[in-house]
């Protein structure tokens, strides 16, 4: 089976750096991803790391580190629209296709 | 393009009856994903469809169940509807071959009385 850890929620002010830290046990692995949910929306993607290191995707980022289970989504000069869900998920080795398990997600708010 | 599309939106159904909850892809798009939203616990995967077959499946009872049609099209069906199954119904979309670039539609939020 499959177990993602990640905080469930964080408050950070309007303009700083807020890094979201996610932890994962699982018996394959192939392809970690980070999504953004605003209340009452559908998630929307974020970013995809599947080797060890950082992806960097304007004010986001995010890390993966295999050998640690550890992944962590840097989101960099926070905006107020910031404020929302982010959920991390990872892919089993073992599935072909689109089977993923989900964190429960962190809310972030962020504050003016 | 024209994004996921699910219907209907919203849903209030009582106890013992079933359900069928519909998911339109982006077009050109083969495979579709279920997922159930709760408090509780999360996000969960259901199942999967590709080429109208199901390609993966979740820990859900047998009362969940999905097909896809020719067109890609897919329903999900609950049947003898539990209180526990009150929750955001999420559909997400993929062209199939690039795992992750997934399209969520808005959502069904069924709600059991």
């Amino acid at each position: 089976g499959q177990n993602i850890d990640q905080p469930t929620e964080m408050t950070a002010t309007e303009g700083a750096i807020v890094q979201i830290n996610c932890t994962y046990q699982t018996s394959g692995f192939n392809g970690l991803f980070w999504y953004q949910q605003h209340a009452g929306e559908a998630p929307t993607f974020l970013s995809y790391n599947v080797l060890d290191g950082l992806e960097e995707k304007g004010r986001f980022s995010s890390f993966l580190s295999r050998s640690k289970g550890y992944s962590y989504l840097l989101l960099k000069e926070l905006q107020m629209k910031d404020s929302a869900s982010y959920l991390c998920a990872v892919r089993d080795s073992k599935a072909a296709g689109n089977k993923l398990t989900f964190g429960g997600g962190t809310r972030v708010l962020v504050k003016p | 393009k024209a994004g996921v599309t699910q219907t209907p939106r919203y849903l209030i159904k009582t106890r013992g009856q079933q359900v069928t909850l519909s998911c339109s892809p982006i077009s050109g798009h083969r495979s579709v994903s279920w997922y159930q939203q709760t408090p509780g616990q999360g996000l969960q995967f259901l199942f999967e469809y590709f080429s109208e077959t199901q390609r993966n499946k979740g820990n859900f009872p047998g009362r969940f169940s999905g097909r896809q049609f020719s067109n890609s099209r897919s329903e999900m069906n609950v049947s003898t509807l539990e209180l526990g199954d009150s929750a955001l119904y999420l559909c997400a979309s993929s062209f199939g071959g690039r795992p992750y670039e997934q399209y969520f539609g808005p959502g069904t939020r069924l709600t059991v009385t």
